[in-house]
């Protein structure tokens, strides 16, 4: 499974916007960038995803490097509830299981 | 609606016991995960069901470990002779039909805790 690295931490402000990064630099052309986030005590629920495009969706969008050996969440204005931990998974086209690295714990400052 | 339900939320049991975990997933999903997540680490696969029948047991990390959705519906999770290594949330989640990039939806977990 190709690999992703992300910061441990972030921390920000409410109301602010957040960009979250991910590194894939072995990223293959049939995976696709998938964002889940885990809130305290919850199971993990899904952000949103993508393959070559930006993405935007109601609770957030997915900027996608040309290269695609990158991406960002943007959290476009951070609330209290957005503190969770941010996980940046890539998925091969067909793939069953989620492979989930450490993430990124976000902190939202009131 | 209900999303994935999964009992109990909390388990503790003695080293060497038996215990059984269950998971009810989103009505109408034919695919069901279990994963396991340490204190501070991302969720790792277990087990993946399709339907009746177990697609993938590639992280099932021993024979104590054994999974079963006998009527596609209901997933148990069963853990024989337990060690304190078991002790971990454990996570199920569903999806509608596991192909392509399907979202999986998650279960609030099971925090097993063996003394």
């Amino acid at each position: 499974d190709a690999k992703t690295t992300q910061p441990n931490s972030m921390e920000s402000n409410e109301e602010e916007p957040v960009h979250l990064p991910c590194n894939h630099s072995t990223i293959s052309g049939t995976d696709y960038i998938h964002w889940y986030r885990q809130l305290p005590s919850q199971g993990p629920e899904y952000v949103i995803h993508g393959l070559t495009s930006n993405v935007n969706n109601r609770m957030a969008s997915l900027a996608i490097a040309e290269d695609r050996k990158s991406s960002t969440l943007i959290l476009h204005r951070a609330t209290l509830r957005d503190a969770a931990v941010y996980y940046c998974i890539l998925r091969i086209q067909g793939a069953q299981k989620l492979v989930f690295g450490q993430g990124t714990r976000l902190t939202i400052n009131p | 609606g209900a999303g994935v339900s999964q009992t109990p939320s909390n388990k503790v049991t003695e080293k060497g016991k038996y215990v059984e975990l269950r998971c009810d997933p989103i009505s109408g999903h034919t695919a069901l995960y279990w994963y396991r997540q340490s204190l501070g680490q991302g969720p790792e696969f277990l087990i993946y069901f399709q339907g009746t029948g177990a697609a993938d047991d590639s992280g099932l990390p021993n024979d104590r470990f054994f999974a079963v959705r006998p009527e596609g519906s209901v997933s148990t999770l069963k853990i024989q002779r337990t060690e304190r290594g078991d002790s971990a949330m454990y996570l199920c989640a569903s999806s509608l039909l596991g192909g392509g990039q399907e979202t999986q939806y998650f279960g609030p977990g099971t925090r097993l805790l063996v003394l």
